[in-house]
């Protein structure tokens, strides 16, 4: 059970063009849903946390109108990366954590996203 | 500002051998620290997590030690296996901010045969 899943698994995009990454919890209902930012042989860094129904809380630094968060099911996410750059360029990652297992965050696959 | 360190990028372990993987942390606030292994290209998988309210947590082959005075932590893998390397990330989390990891760089652990 917890499986996390994220579409696509990796995108190339053109510079100024917009990606939509998706994430969904498959098999459990996700309250929130946190999404991550990893750079090759670092940490992961939280973007932002998004929970069902309202609009999600960003981590200083990253802009909100350049990474767009929609929660709008609970097991479903999306992050639009809009008029993409080639420094957006990452390795992206979903989470989620159902109701009363806040601290054990169930991740998908990420995303490579490659902007050129 | 890192507030968790993994001073340590990679570790070689002979298969059958223990593992200990470290951590360091800089707020003595945290109230959670949590271990998660990594294979290239995926998502971390939760292994296993500790308290602040103590000092050790077993689980099967993993245990993981909470050293608050010193502010730091280690996982211990015993007997280590081929199967065990990959990168494993140590992250900390607060009480009050619903969940909120904050994570440390990895370190890229590889069991030799």
């Amino acid at each position: 059970g917890a499986v996390v899943s994220q579409h696509p698994s990796w995108v190339i995009c053109k510079s100024g063009t917009s990606v939509k990454i998706e994430c969904r919890s498959l098999d459990f209902q996700a309250t929130t849903m946190f999404w991550y930012r990893q750079f090759p042989k670092q940490s992961l860094m939280l973007m932002a946390t998004s929970n069902e129904g309202s609009k999600a809380t960003y981590e200083q630094g990253v802009e909100k109108d350049k990474f767009l968060i929609n929660h709008a099911s609970l097991t479903l996410s999306t992050l639009t990366v809009t008029s993409a750059h080639p420094e957006d360029s990452s390795f992206y990652i979903c989470s989620a954590t159902t109701s009363g297992r806040i601290y054990e965050q169930y991740f998908g696959p990420g995303t490579r996203l490659t902007v050129t | 500002d890192q507030q968790v360190k993994q001073n340590s990028p990679s570790l070689s372990v002979q298969e059958g051998r223990i593992s200990i993987l470290n951590c360091d942390y800089t707020n003595s606030m945290f109230d959670y620290f949590l271990w998660y292994k990594k294979y290239p290209a995926e998502g971390p998988t939760f292994l296993i997590s500790i308290s602040s309210i103590k000092d050790k947590n077993e689980d099967g082959r993993f245990t993981v030690f909470l050293n608050k005075s010193a502010k730091h932590l280690s996982l211990h893998i015993v007997p280590s296996q081929p199967g065990d390397s990959a990168v494993y990330f140590c992250a900390a989390s607060f009480d009050n901010q619903g969940g909120k990891l904050i994570f440390g760089q990895g370190t890229e652990l590889s069991v030799k045969p």
